[in-house]
């Protein structure tokens, strides 16, 4: 276990649909990243929350939100779900830049 | 634009050989990573490099990193069948944690 908690680990929706990610970061770290992995894109950064504020934006789709809330974790929006949003999505944390980044298990969406 | 590019993005290793995965980046960075992933699970952190000439050893791998030559190596000593996974580099230009990952090498390993 990382200490990087995400739920959950596997999501089948339809197209159109919206869903939420979760993510905790590991105990005492205030930032959480979010990453997308998928077979033509590779992995790419989405979002960073640090302490409750956007800090910054990467290729992230307008239909794409996250918010940080004040207990530190961390959700992802996804809405007007496309065939394409189909990809491993990573949440990370960072103890310092010593250690890099600490990824969560990640959740596997499907679209269908 | 940052790319950092990784060769060979597929290698197929013989037990007990030697090889080296490389990772080029195009911009100034002195921090470089690299993590492994297994099939459908997370990233493991393998290294961390922070300045030029870093060299860090774990088991049978070994990175280095040249911030000058914009190159970081990933050696791989007398591979066993553990060594199969997808290994990544990822650079971080502006020293804010937003990785600019490879495109990732996929190792075999075959007795």
């Amino acid at each position: 276990d990382s200490g990087v908690t995400q739920t959950p680990k596997h999501l089948i929706t339809a197209t159109g649909q919206r869903v939420t990610l979760r993510c905790s970061p590991r105990s005492g770290d205030l930032s959480v990243y979010w990453y997308q992995q998928s077979l033509d894109q590779g992995l790419q950064f989405l979002i960073q929350y640090y302490n409750g504020e956007e800090r910054a934006k990467g290729n992230i789709l307008e239909r794409f939100s996250a918010q940080q809330f004040p207990d530190l974790h961390s959700e992802l929006n996804l809405s007007s779900l496309e065939l394409g949003d189909s990809a491993l999505y990573f949440c990370a944390s960072v103890g310092g830049f010593n250690y890099g980044y600490t990824f969560g298990s990640g959740t596997r969406l499907t679209v269908v | 634009e940052l790319k950092v590019e990784q060769n060979p993005l597929f290698l197929s290793m013989q037990e007990g050989k030697n090889y080296t995965i490389y990772c080029n980046y195009s911009t100034t960075s002195d921090r470089l990573y690299w993590y492994r992933q297994d099939p459908g699970k997370s990233l493991e952190s393998l290294f961390v490099l922070l300045s030029n000439g870093a060299v860090k050893q774990e088991g049978r791998l070994m990175a280095s990193l040249d911030t000058k030559a914009r190159l970081s190596t990933l050696h791989i000593t007398a591979a066993v069948h553990d060594l199969s996974a997808t290994y990544f580099c990822a650079v971080d230009p502006s020293d804010d944690y937003k990785l600019s990952f490879g495109a990732g090498t996929t190792v075999t390993v075959r007795a």
